[in-house]
């Protein structure tokens, strides 16, 4: 079964610390890995897409990273601020099908 | 503004009653999903849409679910005789078919009935 799963659900860190979140996907045949952060209320907003041969990717103060072979992924915050917080959404792409799978999400929470 | 479109932000319905909800994909995406979201979980798929063709239906979709795309363009979602379950945020994203192109979601409809 392609399951998508986040940890942690959710995280409180101050303002200026750095954060990783995980992703652990079952997708197979795997196409791409996206990265989505949403504002409550608000429609994801994409952050990075990383396909089987990359292995990271940066987005400014997000650093993605993928390893195909344990079908794991990480986002990395650097200097956290306060609009940061948000749901942060893995979502993982099947080759050749045309729906995504979704994580259920983390819920971060950057306090001053 | 280039990016998805959708209309309106937010919907309060009485139980049983229809609604319909629209989205304007970006214009020279020629893909069109619908998805649906509840508190606290990931968006999950109901339905796509290449040009004007609805290829795939999730089975989340049920009878009462309806989905339009007549020309290649924007799309409407209606829900006839709304259940409380129906409450949610209706997700629209657009795409290219080019490989490795990532989605571009819409603000979303947040639905509650009452």
């Amino acid at each position: 079964k392609n399951q998508v799963e986040q940890s942690p659900q959710s995280l409180i860190i101050l303002e200026g610390k750095n954060c990783t979140l995980q992703c652990n996907y079952t997708v197979s045949p795997f196409s791409n890995l996206r990265w989505y952060k949403q504002d409550t209320g608000r429609g994801p907003v994409s952050l990075t897409i990383m396909t089987f041969s990359e292995n990271t990717k940066s987005n400014g103060r997000y650093t993605a990273t993928l390893d195909a072979d344990t079908k794991q992924s990480s986002l990395h915050i650097t200097a956290s601020q306060l609009s940061d917080s948000a749901s942060y959404i893995c979502v993982v792409s099947e080759t050749g099908a045309n729906n995504l799978f979704f994580g259920t999400g983390t819920r971060l929470t950057v306090i001053p | 503004d280039t990016g998805v479109s959708q209309d309106p932000r937010h919907k309060i319905t009485k139980r049983g009653q229809n609604v319909t909800f629209r989205c304007d994909p970006i214009s020279e995406h020629n893909r069109l999903y619908w998805y649906r979201q509840t508190l606290g979980q990931g968006p999950e798929f109901l339905t796509y849409f290449q040009n004007e063709a609805q290829l795939e239906k999730s089975r989340l979709l049920s009878d009462r679910f309806s989905a339009e795309r007549p020309k290649g363009s924007f799309s409407t979602l209606e829900i006839q005789r709304t259940e409380q379950g129906d409450s949610a945020m209706y997700l629209c994203a657009s795409s290219t078919w080019a490989p490795g192109t990532g989605y571009t979601f819409g603000s979303g409809t947040r639905l509650t009935v009452v």
